[in-house]
């Protein structure tokens, strides 16, 4: 099992809400990821970090913001919540460098904007 | 990336060896074959991947025919709680740049029955 923790699991929250999803990792892995995804649908990169103090946007245009302070713990912000943001978030870890990168998930945040 | 195909949905009985075929026909050289699967509403969970030769661990093996066009996932013996969608899909080994996002696809919908 990977060690990559998401909290909270399920969050209902209301609209203008300033919200926070915690991810942590003990992999020591340097690269780590937030996807968005809604039921059924493909998976969409949002935000990526290499290390401490890198934070840069994915694929997908998203009004949320991240950090990185330290290595193992991967914030996302939204500093507004609208219903527009339901959705699940993912966060994931890998290394950096080597044959293969193979990328970690956490469980999963569920939030729901009313 | 490779695309890679797989048949939408598969059954099989509990106890049974699951075979979960994958076609990559345009794979590259430089190109790993990554599994992964989500149980409904969980994030994904990565299950094995390999370049030329067959790979096993405690999860799955992994079989890479000889020309790297296709391959096969094999859970050895299936129980209800591989019921999930099983994503395959081929990429090369990052070395760290940019924003490697993953991209699943439809997978196939693996139906374990008692």
């Amino acid at each position: 099992e990977a060690d990559i923790y998401q909290t909270p699991r399920y969050l209902v929250i209301g609209t203008g809400k300033k919200i926070t999803l915690e991810c942590s990792q003990t992999m020591g892995h340097d690269k780590m990821y937030w996807y968005q995804q809604d039921p059924g649908m493909e998976l969409h990169l949002i935000h990526y970090s290499y290390g401490v103090n890198s934070t840069e946007k994915g694929d997908l245009s998203s009004e949320s913001t991240v950090s990185r302070i330290r290595t193992e713990h991967f914030p996302l912000t939204l500093e507004s919540a609208r219903p527009s943001h339901t959705s699940q978030y993912l966060c994931a870890s890998s290394e950096i460098g080597g044959a293969s990168q193979t990328q970690y998930f956490g469980p999963g945040t569920r939030l729901l904007v009313l | 990336d490779a695309k890679t195909t797989q048949p939408p949905s598969m059954d099989c009985a509990e106890g049974r060896a699951a075979n979960l075929p994958c076609n990559h026909s345009t794979i590259s050289g430089n190109e790993y074959v990554y599994w992964y699967r989500q149980i409904h509403s969980q994030g994904p969970q990565y299950i094995i991947h390999g370049l030329k030769n067959n790979e096993t661990n405690e999860m799955a093996s992994l079989i890479i025919t000889e020309d790297r066009k296709s391959s096969t996932l094999i859970l050895p013996h299936a129980t209800l709680r591989d019921t999930a969608v099983y994503y395959c899909i081929v990429r090369v080994a990052y070395s760290g740049g940019g924003a490697d996002g993953l991209t699943f696809g439809k997978g196939t919908h693996l139906i374990i029955q008692p």
